[in-house]
């Protein structure tokens, strides 16, 4: 089964600081990349999302950075907030069957 | 717009039990899946349903069934429940079963088996 790892398992972060998780997979028949949020308690919610033709996608504070050739993506999360405390997910959706997701990472911006 | 809801949000079963989940996706949305979320094995893809019909499945034994109704809602059911079955299940919903199409999740299930 098509695998996404992500990296690092958790990350501790200062506030006004630049968070980075980074992701990679191994099939190039993904067509979109996702990244989802997830409070406690919560589902994850759909933070940003980019298409593989497309090497940058900013919205606001966060930022996805795609490299197609290394399969690789990240999410830089500008001026960390305590708010931005929770759990972060990669995804890969491919052409056809399900989302594949990353372990997930634990983000904790200290005040 | 109200967002994905499951219900109930909290369920204790022993072990041998069975149980239905709901959810019902954002309005015009017709495709639901459904995922379980452990500490350990992270999101686990169960199914997807869109226009009645199952169009996916993952790696998970036959207690794990689902179905979708003709106004999009679905409801996954856990036959002879094991201890191993205790997690979060998500419902998430998006549009049509395209891959540029976003997913859309619940706040989840807390299924504990005792």
């Amino acid at each position: 089964q098509q695998q996404v790892k992500q990296s690092p398992q958790s990350l501790i972060v200062q506030k006004g600081g630049i968070s980075i998780i980074n992701c990679a997979y191994e099939n190039t028949a993904f067509d979109y990349f996702p990244w989802y949020q997830q409070f406690p308690g919560k589902g994850p919610a759909l933070l940003i999302a980019i298409r593989p033709d497309v090497s940058e996608k900013k919205e606001g504070r966060f930022t996805i950075s795609f490299n197609k050739s290394a399969k690789q993506f990240s999410l830089h999360i500008m001026d960390s907030q305590p708010g931005d405390s929770a759990t972060y997910f990669c995804a890969a959706v491919p052409t056809k069957g399900d989302m594949r997701f990353g372990a997930g990472t634990r983000l904790t911006v200290k005040p | 717009k109200a967002g994905v809801t499951q219900t109930p949000r909290y369920l204790i079963k022993t072990r041998g039990q069975q149980v239905t989940l709901s959810c019902s996706p954002i309005s015009g949305h017709r495709s639901v899946s459904w995922y379980q979320q452990t500490p350990g094995q992270g999101l686990q893809f169960l199914f997807e349903y869109f226009s009645e019909t199952q169009r996916n499945k993952g790696n998970f034994p036959g207690r794990f069934s689902g179905r979708q109704f003709s106004n999009s809602r679905s409801e996954m059911n856990v036959s002879t429940l094991e201890l191993g079955d205790s997690a979060l299940y998500l419902c998430a919903s998006r549009r049509e079963v395209n891959s540029n199409q976003p997913q859309h999740f619940g706040d989840g299930t807390r299924l504990s088996i005792l």
